[in-house]
């Protein structure tokens, strides 16, 4: 089974600060999704990445995918409390028929 | 745009009873899923479907079974409700496997006392 470990598990911020949020596995992933999730609603997808070292902006997010396609992070500049969600990185593998999905990041963005 | 519809929203069940969660969406997707969504485990596969008349295990099977007699429907049946069952359970489809984007329904939530 991979794995895959998201760090912090809980964020709490000001609104105004920056952040990164970060996808780790010892496993080689062919692509890997970002999803948002929303309370009481399903995770939506924000960017896949499928190239090591892609780097893919989103307005305020920036997405980086390893070198070695083992990882990714998140990077919010200027948060605001409409970033407020838990965070989902997912990993597909050429040999897998579906995603694995890490353990989440909660943000808060306090106003 | 109804997207991945489920139903019911929530569901509270005895130990021992059995349920089947509704799945259905609209955009024609070849592939569908079901996960379930506990604290601080992330999103776990339990059972999946590349196409009409075809199922597969996910990582968390056991006490589960599907059926995908049509593209549009894919329901997830509690044979037997345990405690450990109580989750969010999320149904998802996409157009293709793999490095797809999956769209997902709002959620069902299950309690089982």
């Amino acid at each position: 089974t991979q794995l895959l470990e998201q760090s912090p598990q809980f964020l709490s911020i000001q609104e105004g600060e920056n952040l990164t949020v970060y996808c780790n596995s010892s496993s080689v992933f062919s692509s890997l999704q970002w999803y948002r999730q929303e309370p009481g609603e399903g995770p939506v997808l924000l960017v896949t990445v499928v190239t090591g070292g892609e780097v893919k902006k989103l307005k305020r997010l920036t997405f980086q995918f390893g070198d070695a396609r083992k990882d990714s992070s998140l990077h919010i500049t200027a948060a605001q409390p409409g970033d407020t969600g838990l965070y989902l990185c997912a990993g597909s593998s050429g040999s897998a028929r579906q995603l694995t999905f890490g353990s989440g990041t909660q943000l808060t963005v306090l106003p | 745009n109804a997207g991945v519809t489920q139903t019911p929203k929530f569901q509270v069940l005895k130990t021992g009873q059995s349920m089947t969660l509704q799945c259905a969406q609209d955009m024609n997707h070849e592939y569908m899923s079901w996960y379930r969504q506990d604290p601080g485990m992330g999103l776990r596969l339990i059972h999946y479907s590349v196409g009409a008349g075809i199922t597969d295990q996910g990582e968390v099977p056991n006490g589960y079974n599907v059926s995908r007699s049509t593209t549009e429907d894919f329901p997830l049946r509690l044979l037997s409700a345990a405690p450990s069952q109580t989750s969010v359970y999320f149904c998802a489809s996409s157009p293709t496997m793999g490095a797809g984007e999956l769209f997902f329904g709002e959620g069902s939530r299950l309690t089982v006392l």
